[in-house]
Order: structure tokens, then sequence, then C-alpha cells
């Protein structure tokens, strides 16, 4: 059971240039979200998505797009790196609360640290 | 607007001692629940406990345990019997209904041998 998995886990991109960090998940969850973590500011939500082909903003969007073509896909894509956008994020899933021993828990990827030059 | 207050940067227990880190939330939704996450060095995320807050048993889980006051709006985890694997970054997290989560910034767990 792969869970979230989110690749690449590393890279480094120089300003200016795009990208787009990948996230799958097989427990068919509907809910999908991404977060990034910066030191002493915890995990703030970029973008999520409440089933396939919705999505919303978050508290921090600006620079990201996302789109939910499928239930299982959720690509978080850097239009334009700029330094600031260093950090490490996280994609994560979960289900509605009220299903059959849906608890509400959030199901984290392994996380990617990017560096923007 | 959720805010998650977390107001102990970093933190140190002695291995074997009981430990308490806390957390304050701010929400007008009377329907929520609340999480404490641990974030070891490897970076992952996994989920401490839970509580929900229509239930006024506090939730425990082995050596992990919460003190959840609705009215003061305060969700504290205690860690008894500390290991060196206790070691990590801990977030406080609210959930209001439509999955949306509001974290913390972090409380850094040392545990000393």
């Amino acid at each position: 059971n792969a869970g979230v998995t989110q690749t690449p886990k590393f890279q480094v991109l120089k300003t200016g240039q795009s990208m787009t960090l990948q996230c799958a998940q097989d427990m068919n969850h509907e809910y999908m979200s991404w977060y990034r973590q910066d030191p002493g500011m915890g995990l703030r939500l970029i973008h999520y998505s409440v089933g396939a082909g919705i999505t919303d903003q978050g508290e921090v969007p600006n620079g990201y797009n996302v789109s939910r073509s499928t239930t299982e896909d959720f690509p978080l894509r850097l239009l334009s790196a700029a330094p600031s956008q260093t950090s490490v994020y996280f994609c994560a899933s979960s289900s509605p609360l009220g299903g059959s021993g849906n608890t509400g828990e959030l199901f984290f990827g392994e996380g990617s640290r990017l560096t923007v030059l | 607007a959720q805010t998650v207050t977390q107001s102990q940067p970093e933190m140190s227990v002695q291995e074997a001692e009981t430990v308490t880190l806390s957390c304050t939330y701010d929400t007008s939704e009377s329907n929520y629940y609340l999480f404490w996450y641990k974030q070891p060095p490897s970076r992952q995320m996994i989920l401490v406990i839970r509580q929900e807050a229509y239930k006024q048993q506090n939730a425990t889980e082995n050596r992990f345990s919460v003190n959840f006051q609705k009215a003061a709006k305060s969700f504290s985890l205690k860690i008894s019997d500390s290991q060196l694997g206790d070691t990590a970054m801990y977030f406080c997290a609210f959930m209001k209904p439509g999955n949306q989560f509001y974290f913390g910034t972090g409380t850094s767990l040392t545990v000393i041998p």
C-alpha cells in the first residue's frame, strides 16, 4: 500500500524556471492538498481539492497552480520559480468525515525539498 | 479565520520523564477536530493522536494523551515515559468540516538520554 507518493524528493531550480511536483494517492481519497513548510512557520496551505475537477486556493497560493483531473493525482506547478519558493513541500490526502472508519486524518507524502537559486 | 498557536518553539525532557506540549486555537466553529502530528528527522509526518471536539473524554494512545479544554480552546499533548525516539517536531492541527486543516508553528522536542 503506497499511500501518498510525491516526486521528486529533491530539486534545485534557477530563478524563472518552471517545474511540477507530482503527487499521487492510492487510497481513493476525495480530499487532496499541498502545503509548504518553512522554519518557524509550520505548514501553510497552498491549494486544495475536494474532488476531481475541483480546486481552490489556500493561504499562500501565489506563484502556484494545481489541477485535479483524476481522483488519484494532484500535481503542483511552479510557474516561474523565485527564491521565496525555496521550501519543503508536502502533499496530503484525506477522506471526508462520516464515512465508515474515516477519521479525517491527513495522510502525508514524504515531502519534496525545493531550492531556488 | 482559524488560528493555531504553539507557544513553545523548543522543549527538552529527560528520558523516562513526562513532558507536556501546549496548543491553543481560535475558532467560531462548533464542530471540529484536533490533531497532533509528529515529524521526526526523516521529515515524514506521523499522526500521534486526534480528538473530536464533541467528545468530552480526553483521547489517549499508549504513552500519549491530551488535555482538551474546549471552553479555553486548549489542546495540550502529554508524553509519558519519554523515549529517545520521541525526539521530533510536534505540530498541533485544527480541522474544520470540509477537511481544511490549520497547523501551528511546531514545537521541537528533544529527549535527553
